[in-house]
């Protein structure tokens, strides 16, 4: 199994901040991953696919990029909406594994 | 609107059995790639199986043998039956529906999830 590594596991951050999360594969996925945004109670949602694409009605304030086994989100200068959990997801092959989560918090 | 609404969680004995549903609106599942997720009280997501439009499924190691995914074409419902259910199970279940190219993408639509407790 592919295993996917975030780091930092949380950040504190102030709005307008640029912020930067990083997701590691065990193993190469060419640019096969996913990035989802996740809030308290709800459902994930998908905020970049095949490693920048953004999906539609995300914000372009969220970028992604990256190649074989690092990746990284950024989010260019945060919004009080944007405080939540983020995970990374490789789409190379089965069996599908996420990141163990990046927790963005006021600070 | 295109939405997912998943069904028929609740506590269930160690080794008892549970059939989750989740309804489609909006889009047809059978012309979609369609996943479960999980996710465990204060744990990250995990991946435990999907189904293709062609019916072929793939299963999480954890699960495997266990779990059987499959849907009604003509109730547009997608579910997830769970056998032999152990502690380990506990999480909310979410399905999702997947985008797909040369892969799957990522998952577009999410249901809101619903609860599996196994507890004695």
């Amino acid at each position: 199994d592919i295993q996917m590594t975030q780091s930092p596991s949380s950040v504190s951050a102030s709005v307008g901040d640029r912020v930067t999360i990083t997701c590691r594969a065990s193993q190469g996925i060419s640019s096969w991953l996913a990035w989802y945004q996740q809030k308290p109670g709800k459902a994930p949602k998908l905020l970049i696919y095949v490693t920048s694409s953004l999906q539609s009605g995300v914000p372009s304030r969220f970028s992604g990029s990256g190649s074989g086994t690092d990746f990284t989100l950024t989010i260019s200068s945060l919004q009080p909406e944007d405080f939540a959990t983020y995970f990374c997801q490789q789409a190379n092959s089965f069996p599908l594994t996420f990141g163990g989560g990046t927790k963005v918090e006021i600070k | 609107e295109v939405q997912l609404v998943e069904s028929g969680g609740g506590l269930i004995h160690p080794g008892g059995s549970l059939r989750l549903s989740c309804a489609a609106s909006g889009f047809t599942v059978s012309s979609n790639y369609m996943s479960w997720v999980r996710q465990a009280p204060g744990k990250g997501l995990e991946w435990v199986s999907v189904i293709y439009s062609g019916a072929g499924t793939y299963y999480a190691d954890s699960v495997k043998g266990r779990f059987t995914i499959s849907r009604d074409n003509s109730k547009n419902t997608l579910y997830l039956q769970m056998n032999s259910l152990r502690a380990e199970d506990t999480a909310v279940y979410h399905c999702a529906r997947n985008m797909v190219g040369d892969r799957i993408y990522g998952m577009d639509v999410w249901g809101q999830g619903t609860t599996v407790t196994v507890s004695s």
